[in-house]
């Protein structure tokens, strides 16, 4: 069965930092892709990143690149986000998802429960 | 990086038909697969749809979904209380990222 479960949450400062983890079971993690999707209170899905399964490629939505990085150990089967200079407007709650296959493009075929980030002063 | 464009809400009586359309560009829904995704209230989303009709194991037949050109669209049948979520839909863009759908909310009256 896969389970993806995330940590890290929780209540940050504007311009602060948190890092998200994600951790797999039930498949082989390093054979694919990884995203990670958030979803502001009351509103629509947003994707954010996603990752490849050996990791060597990476890629961000505009409203987080250069602020966001994504990363996995595939030895500990354990998925990053990494989120810098955060603002009121990164507040959501954020899915772990895995990705049908390894590299881009391909959808995303399970979801984590999530793990609400709130910014604020 | 763009958003795919959905009615915000459709409705119909317990066992009736409903469809739900998903409107993008040449960039996204005219040259990758669709997905659909069902989110039940209060919970993570699902996979419905993938490549464009596909069902995954487990997905009822009631469920269908569609392409053509730069839109595709999700057909649920035999409506049931159960299907009252939010529905959206998703593709890769050639500007090397995902988009969704603005979400659809599905009642059932």
């Amino acid at each position: 069965e896969v389970q993806l479960l995330e940590s890290g949450g929780g209540l940050e400062q504007p311009g602060g930092s948190l890092r998200l983890s994600c951790t797999v079971s039930g498949f082989t993690f390093s054979s694919y892709a990884m995203t990670w999707v958030r979803q502001a209170p009351g509103k629509g899905l947003e994707w954010v990143s996603v990752i490849s399964g050996s990791g060597g490629t990476t890629y961000y939505a505009d409203s987080v690149k250069g602020r966001f990085a994504i990363s996995r150990d595939n030895s500990k089967n354990t998925l990053y986000l990494q989120m810098n200079s955060l603002g009121v407007e990164d507040t959501a709650v954020y899915y772990c998802a895995k990705n049908n296959r390894a590299g881009a493009p391909s959808h995303i075929d399970y979801w984590g429960q999530g793990t609400l980030v709130t910014v604020s002063s | 990086q763009s958003v795919l464009t959905q009615p915000p809400s459709v409705s119909a009586a317990p066992g009736q038909k409903v469809t739900i359309s998903c409107s993008g560009s040449s960039s996204n829904i005219g040259i990758n697969y669709v997905s659909w995704y069902q989110q039940l209230p209060g919970a993570a989303p699902k996979l419905l749809i993938y490549d464009n009709s596909k069902r995954p194991s487990g997905i009822p037949d009631r469920f269908s979904g569609s392409k053509s050109g730069t839109s595709a669209t999700l057909g649920i049948t035999g409506l049931q209380t159960g299907d009252e979520a939010d529905y959206y839909c998703a593709s890769w863009d050639s500007s090397l990222s995902v988009v969704f759908g603005t979400g659809t909310k599905v009642t059932v009256l």
